[in-house]
């Protein structure tokens, strides 16, 4: 079975500091995929990243950074000099590449950031 | 362009009501979700269309009806709900969903009340 834990429900922060989210992720599957997504109040969805299971380098955007760690089945999130429009819910999710799963995206429960002036 | 649409963007009913959502991409992707979402959860598979067949069902009551008219719609008919049914409803996309796993991108959303 596949689970992904975020352990922090709720991260408060003030604006210009740097905050990492926290997700672990279970799976027996050799070949998946880990994303993350940001939701706004508003409500939608937003693509942040994607990354499969054989691609461990880490990867930054902008403020954004992500860790991927296999040893530790970790998928970390790091958002350097936070601002108050990071202020979202931030889903960790993970999804497996075969066995009639595709498209069965596993969610965490989630990680509300607030980022205060 | 990655956008999908959803209309109505906020939508009550009564419990004898039939209504519908609607999702649409532009993007050319042949596979459609329906999510459900209660508050402070994540996102709840419900549905997958895959080249507009439904591909998974998970395990969703009958008075939700999807339907997937072509490869750049998607429906959800609903009827006779019940006011634990009051959800936000995200539909998705994604390129495929046979042959490996692609990125779904998420439409804004439909805030359901159902009174």
């Amino acid at each position: 079975a596949q689970k992904v834990t975020q352990a922090q429900t709720e991260i408060s922060v003030v604006e210009k500091e740097d905050v990492t989210l926290d997700c672990v992720y279970e799976t027996r599957d050799t070949t998946y995929y880990l994303f993350w997504y940001k939701q706004p109040p508003s409500g939608e969805l937003v693509f942040l990243i994607r990354r499969n299971s054989f691609d461990e380098q880490n990867e930054i955007s902008g403020r954004y950074s992500w860790n991927f760690q296999k040893s530790t089945s970790s998928f970390n999130f790091t958002i350097t000099a936070s601002q108050v429009v990071d202020s979202a819910v931030y889903f960790c999710a993970l999804e497996v590449a075969y066995g009639g799963s595709q498209g069965n995206l596993i969610f965490g429960k989630g990680t509300k950031l607030s980022v205060k002036p | 362009d990655t956008e999908v649409t959803q209309t109505p963007k906020h939508l009550v009913m009564g419990m004898t009501n039939k209504k519908s959502l609607k999702c649409e991409q532009h993007m050319g992707h042949r596979a459609m979700y329906w999510y459900k979402q209660k508050a402070k959860k994540p996102p709840e598979l419900m549905f997958v269309y895959s080249y507009e067949k439904l591909s998974i069902n998970e395990s969703v009551p009958s008075r939700f009806s999807p339907e997937c008219p072509n490869s750049s719609l998607l429906n959800l008919h609903l009827h006779a709900l019940q006011p634990e049914d009051s959800a936000l409803y995200l539909c998705a996309s994604s390129q495929d969903q046979h042959g490996g796993t692609d990125t779904q991108y998420f439409g804004p959303g439909t805030r359901l009340t159902v009174l």
